[in-house]
């Protein structure tokens, strides 16, 4: 079956700094991931759909220059938070689309970010 | 913008008994899709319905979607702690692959 990594699994930095979060799909290729932010018993939130090639398109309220999204190859997306901030603590879960006839979203493991 | 409501937010059940998690959406959906989130973990899809009034079963599992393709429901049949976790639903408008996910609902089962 499709599967979605992400990395790192969990991350803790200091304020101010900026953190990267790789999302791969293994086994097949993708060419729209999706970003989602889930606070602790929470639902997912979209943040941004990030298509191979173009730019990504964010959501409303999503800071775009804060949330930094690559997807150079259809297999790679990441996500750069810049200037983290205790507030930015989430969990940070990528999918891929799997272009089945379901159209599937397969989910990576998730990014735990603790900012101190 | 579009909402998806779920209900309950929580529910308890004994090990045995029935469970039911219902979605609502503002709009008319294309599709929707289940999701499984067991503690500590990411989303698992379940299952996409696609048809208006589709029924769909997985073993103990029946997914339903409504005849105006605005609300579905999941429910499971003799509860398993196996089956903790919380359920989202997610619905999709139009031809856009984006997910609108509900809040889900939290199944505790007590053995």
């Amino acid at each position: 079956g499709a599967v979605v990594s992400q990395h790192p699994s969990w991350v803790i930095c200091k304020s101010g700094t900026s953190v990267k979060i790789e999302c791969r799909s293994l086994d097949f290729q993708a060419t729209t991931m999706f970003w989602y932010r889930q606070f602790p018993k929470q639902s997912l939130m979209l943040m941004a759909t990030s298509n191979e090639g173009s730019k990504a398109t964010y959501e409303q309220g999503v800071e775009k220059d804060k949330f930094l999204i690559n997807h150079a190859s259809l297999t790679l997306s990441t996500l750069t938070v810049t200037s983290a901030h205790p507030e930015d603590s989430s969990f940070y879960i990528c999918s891929a689309l799997s272009g089945t006839v379901y159209n599937e979203q397969f989910f990576g493991p998730g990014t735990r970010l603790t900012v101190l | 913008g579009q909402q998806v409501m779920q209900i309950p937010q929580y529910q308890h059940v004994q090990e045995g008994e029935d469970f039911t998690t219902y979605c609502n959406s503002s709009t008319t959906l294309s599709n929707i899709q289940w999701y499984k989130q067991r503690p500590g973990g990411h989303p698992v899809f379940l299952i996409q319905l696609v048809k208006s009034g589709e029924v769909k079963k997985q073993k103990r599992l029946t997914f339903q979607f409504g005849e105006a393709k605005k609300n579905s429901s999941l429910h499971i049949t003799a509860t398993q702690t196996t089956d903790v976790g919380t359920y989202f639903c997610a619905g999709r408008e139009g031809s856009n692959y984006k997910l609108t996910f509900g809040k889900g609902t939290l199944l505790t089962v007590n053995p």
